[in-house]
This record gives C-alpha cells, structure tokens and sequence, in this order.
C-alpha cells in the first residue's frame, strides 16, 4: 500500500463550489504539507502543518484552508473555488531534521470550470 | 535568502547518451539540495539527496550529483540514458533545522529521450 493517500484522484467542480481534498499517510511523521503544482511552475507551497497543533501558510495561502484531524491526515479545502485553482495538488509528509526528505501522494487533479 | 535556478526547461538526449541536468542554488547557510522525478502521472519520487556529507552523492537508477559550493551547482547527471528515465525532474533547496517556508522548488526540467 501507498505511504501517502490523497482523494480524490480527479475533481471537477464549479466556481463558487466548496472543496476538500483529502490525505492520508501510514509513515508515522509528525510534518505535513499541501503544494500546488502548475506547468512551469515547480511546487508552490499551499500550507503545512509541523504536528496536529501547528499550521503554518505557505507562500500562497490565499483561498485555501486546511485541518489536520490527526498525525495521519492533513486536508485542504478551498472554501470557494475560483477557475485559477485548477491545477494539481500534491500532499506531502516528512520526518522533519536536516536533510529531510519529502514523500509524496500521487496527487489530485482538480478543474474549476 | 534562498532560490533554486533550474537552468534549462527542456533537454532531450538519445538512449544510451549522457544526461546532464543543471541547477545552480543560492542560500544564506549550508543547504540541504535533492533531486525529485516525476514521471507522467505520479507523484514526485526522491532521486537523491546532499547533507553536507561526501560531496558526490549517488542515487537511484544510475543518477548521481555532485555539490559544488564554489559555483554553487547541484547538477544532476547519468552515463547513459534509457527510455523509462523520460520525466520531470525538480532541483529543490532547504535550509537545514528550518521550516517548511525555506523549502524551495526549481521550475523543473523535462528530459525527453530519443530512441
């Protein structure tokens, strides 16, 4: 089975619809992230979470909120969505130190119509 | 500050050729640099990453980096290309004890392979 869950794979929505994507991790880290990824782009970070106390925003937090129900899971939702958060979707989960390596979920693939 | 420059947005090689993939980073204290691939509909997977340990770092599926502080360059590479090597590749810097806001993503580089 897959370290790092997310659901739903694949999403389309309406504009002004509200929208939760989900993840799930079995690794047993304390650190979580969301990102978004757009052609050209890299990886921008959305929000991320140090332990089930601690969300912290990204770099691009506008229009986006998040839960972390349990060490496990970490949720992004988009409260109201607009076209521009059409993109891919990617949670991430780390054992934090130096060098720490991220490990990813296969992504959500989310359009906004 | 830190800032990861990939430098080339496309490269295409033949199988069986050399791939050299550059990045070249800036950051105010010792990095920690990785190389992530990305094949077509999947998430990023680690290649390899450098710790301020030996500065050659060897990773999965004959890829290698070296870091090389005076051109500040973390360029990937490998001897021979093959067809399943074909993906997105991303340079990424963090600083080291630091928080997630100090992990940076290049822009990435799409490696094509001709047969």
């Amino acid at each position: 089975d897959a370290d790092v869950t997310q659901t739903p794979r694949n999403r389309i929505t309406k504009t002004g619809k509200r929208i939760m994507l989900e993840c799930s991790q079995t690794k047993g880290h304390d650190r979580m992230y969301w990102y978004r990824q757009d052609p050209g782009l890299g990886l921008q970070l959305i929000y991320y979470s140090f332990d089930v106390k601690d969300i912290n925003k990204g770099e691009i937090s506008d229009g986006y909120s998040v839960s972390r129900q349990a060490q496990a899971k970490f949720s992004l939702s988009l409260e109201s969505a607009i076209p521009n958060q059409t993109a891919l979707y990617f949670c991430a989960t780390s054992a934090g130190g130096q060098g720490d390596t991220q490990y990813f979920g296969p992504g959500t693939r989310l359009t906004v119509l | 500050a830190q800032s990861v420059t990939q430098l080339d947005s496309h490269v295409s090689v033949s199988e069986g050729t050399p791939v050299l993939l550059r990045c070249n980073y800036s950051s105010s204290y010792s990095p920690s640099l990785f190389w992530y691939v990305q094949h077509p509909n999947k998430g990023l997977q680690l290649l390899l990453k450098y710790t301020s340990a030996a500065t050659l770092v060897k990773g999965i599926n004959g890829f290698e980096a070296e870091f090389k502080k005076s051109e500040t360059s973390f360029h990937l590479t490998k001897p021979s290309a093959h067809m399943s090597d074909a993906a997105e590749y991303f340079c990424v810097v963090s600083g080291w004890g630091s928080s997630a806001s100090k992990i940076i993503f290049g822009s990435g580089t799409r490696l094509s392979i001709r047969p």
